[in-house]
């Protein structure tokens, strides 16, 4: 069974730089592309970027509100993903999910883990 | 880019049609055949109920179909049913590799 679980989440503070963690099972993760959507509170789900294969260099693209702030890697030998959010902003309160992309879809969700960001 | 455009909420009878439009630009869901649908139900993880305009996932009832026209992609449920209520977000991949997400239609078994 695919699982994807996420942690890291909570409170922070303007300008912090917490990284969240996304722990997989039941596939062989080094296999897939991976990536990282959220949902901001009372708006709808936007993707956040994603990571390619380690024979594709472990390329990586984002959405123009992170680019520059944000930083999706990976650990094969782990099994895990990691998404470093630095320069926080209120704008990225938001549930963060873990999911697998896979041909152009996103087949496997995470539950998804909190970031609040407030003084 | 901004996210591509869903009416905000339909409703119907159990056992009724209903039909989600989602539309786009020629950058997105007019570029190519890579839009999907999915259903999230608060507190859940989404799912996806369609991929590549039209093409069910083993274990989506096949009352969920696809379809696509230039610009605008759209997810019809026939025969709806209680459990169908939830919101729907439609995703297209875009230039530059990225993905864009529909703006969330709530849909509503009267």
């Amino acid at each position: 069974e695919v699982q994807l679980v996420e942690s890291g989440g909570g409170l922070v503070q303007p300008g912090g730089s917490p990284r969240l963690s996304c722990a997989a099972s039941g596939f062989t993760f080094s296999d897939y592309y991976m990536a990282w959507v959220r949902q901001a509170p009372g708006q709808g789900l936007e993707w956040v970027g994603r990571i390619r294969l380690k024979r594709e260099s472990y390329t990586t693209e984002y959405a123009a509100s992170v680019e520059g702030r944000f930083i999706i890697s990976r650990d094969d030998s782990k099994n895990s993903l990691y998404l470093q959010m630095n320069s926080l902003e209120t704008e990225d309160t938001a549930v963060y999910y873990c999911v697998r992309e896979y041909w152009f879809r996103f087949d496997y969700w995470g539950q998804g883990t909190v970031v609040t960001v407030s003084s | 880019q901004s996210a591509l455009t869903q009416p905000r909420s339909v409703s119907g009878s159990p056992g009724q049609s209903v039909t989600i439009s989602c539309t786009g630009t020629s950058s997105d869901v007019g570029r190519e055949n890579y839009v999907s649908w999915y259903q999230h139900h608060p507190g859940k993880a989404p799912k996806v109920m369609i991929y590549d305009v039209n093409k069910r996932p083993s274990g989506v009832p096949d009352r969920f179909s696809g379809s696509k026209s230039g610009n605008t992609a759209s997810l019809t449920i026939s025969g709806l049913q209680p459990e169908d209520e939830g919101d729907y977000y439609c995703c297209s991949s875009a230039a530059t590799y990225t993905y864009v997400f529909g703006s969330v239609t709530r849909v509503t078994v009267l």
